[in-house]
């Protein structure tokens, strides 16, 4: 079983940067395995930020951007806002079609 | 532009079958530029992966859900459908329907999402 780890919290100050990380229990994660990144505020559809590790999404602001750091792929955030308090949620291609989401990181802006 | 909208009951009794429509436009889900399918987030909870479809038929489906889960396909209304058979409390979920773009040679882009629909499973 597959299991795709994520930060459960995280905190960052107004105008501060935050990378998020998306990891696997076992093994490396790369490009290969078409990471994902989704935000999501309460009550929302998840919002898709970033696909295929670092491609953003129509209308996403630059200061998301994405990537491979060492063994995972990380959503870094730039000159963080208010408005960027929310979860956050990656998905890898783990194989033969199958995907799976991390557990989300609560994202804190204070 | 490519939508997706969820539709089907809010309410399933325990042990019975959820079913869920997801109507698309904008795009033939008979193309082979995208797969489709569905994801669900219960109360409270993370982002869980149920399962896609190409418009080949071929499916893939969450290993945990596998002997429970049926995703379809209606050529002719332009929708695929989700079938979860022998609900609990714990299949309680909003349910998302979505696509990924396909470029073939395993290799994906990216996904847009329907904006889900609540199911709640009690008698």
């Amino acid at each position: 079983q597959t299991v795709v780890t994520q930060e459960p919290s995280f905190s960052v100050s107004p105008g501060g940067t935050v990378t998020l990380t998306c990891g696997l229990s076992s093994g490396s994660v790369s490009s290969n395995y078409y990471p994902n990144w989704y935000q999501q505020t309460p009550g929302q559809a998840p919002r898709t930020l970033i696909y295929s590790t670092n491609i953003r999404s129509s209308g996403v602001p630059d200061r998301f951007s994405g990537s491979i750091l060492g063994n995972k792929a990380a959503l870094t955030i730039t000159g963080a806002q208010a408005d960027d308090e929310s979860d956050y949620y990656c998905v890898l291609y783990v194989r033969s079609g199958i995907w799976v989401f991390g557990g989300g990181t609560k994202l804190t802006v204070l | 532009q490519l939508q997706l909208q969820e539709s089907g009951p809010g309410l399933v009794k325990p042990s019975e079958t959820l079913s869920l429509t997801c109507s698309v436009s904008g795009v033939s889900i008979r193309s082979s530029s995208y797969y489709w399918g569905w994801i669900r987030q219960p109360p409270g909870k993370g982002l869980e992966w149920i399962g896609n479809m190409f418009y080949t038929g071929r499916t893939n489906y969450n290993p945990s859900l596998k002997s429970r889960v049926t995703i379809s396909a209606d050529m002719s209304k332009n929708q695929f459908s989700l079938r979860l058979n022998s609900v609990t409390a714990a299949d309680t979920a909003v349910y998302y329907c979505a696509s990924r773009d396909y470029f073939g040679s395993e290799t994906y882009g990216t996904d847009v999402w329907g904006q889900g629909t609540t199911v709640t499973v009690s008698s």
